[in-house]
């Protein structure tokens, strides 16, 4: 079974500062695992995605995400925050083989502020 | 092409009445997805479908709960009879037979039980 956590349901940043929003991820196989972002009164976008390849991974708009297997954490960072990152971050889950790589597990999702 | 067009974007029923919400997928697209977001929740998988088959309906809420796929280019997701807790959004998504993460969501249907 695989499963995500995302820390943290609401996150505030001001304009220019780090922005990290954290998951940890559980899975009984090899995981892959992506970044979904969510705008007001829309579906939800990929962001970027981890398929064991390189540990770190750079996604669109300056955001980036790294592979911690020693800490089973995939976070979601991005240097310097921007007014137009608030949004709804999601972090999923798909895992190797069969049905599990037919379908996205999400997480509940990490709501960001941007303060100007 | 237009995307995953989902309707109606809301729909404001009562307690008990039955709600049908629609999904048009991608032209092409083999794959069809319905999830369920709530604040509660966040986002979860209701049922998918391969080439208009359902595969996976692990994640239907209850009996009320049912979804069909008739053709490649039509899909909905009935609940009957519905009760407020059935309140969210419902997203429709697809995608072609390769990567998983490469899904396409509609607009999403904004259910109200009253």
């Amino acid at each position: 079974a695989q499963s995500v956590t995302q820390l943290g349901s609401h996150v505030s940043v001001s304009e220019g500062a780090l922005v990290l929003l954290r998951c940890n991820y559980s899975s009984s196989v090899p995981p892959y695992l992506f970044w979904y972002v969510q705008y007001p009164n829309q579906g939800l976008q990929l962001l970027l995605k981890y398929t064991s390849a390189a540990t770190l991974v750079k996604g669109i708009n300056g955001f980036e995400a790294e592979f911690k297997k020693s800490e089973t954490s995939f976070h979601l960072t991005k240097p310097s925050a921007h007014m137009s990152d608030a949004a709804e971050y999601f972090c999923a889950v798909s895992g190797l083989g069969g049905g599990a790589t037919n379908k996205l597990i999400f997480g509940t999702g990490t709501l960001l502020a941007v303060q100007p | 092409d237009a995307g995953v067009i989902q309707s109606p974007r809301h729909e404001v029923t009562e307690m008990g009445q039955e709600v049908t919400l629609r999904c048009k997928p991608i032209s092409g697209h083999d794959y069809l997805f319905w999830y369920r977001q709530t604040m509660m929740r966040g986002l979860e998988l209701l049922i998918y479908f391969n080439n208009n088959v359902p595969i996976d309906d692990s994640g239907m809420p209850e009996d009320r709960f049912s979804a069909k796929m008739p053709n490649a280019s039509f899909s909905t997701l009935k609940i009957q009879p519905s009760e407020p807790r059935d309140s969210a959004v419902y997203f429709c998504a697809s995608r072609s037979g390769t990567g998983v993460e490469k899904l396409f969501f509609g607009s999403g249907t904004q259910l109200s039980v009253l």
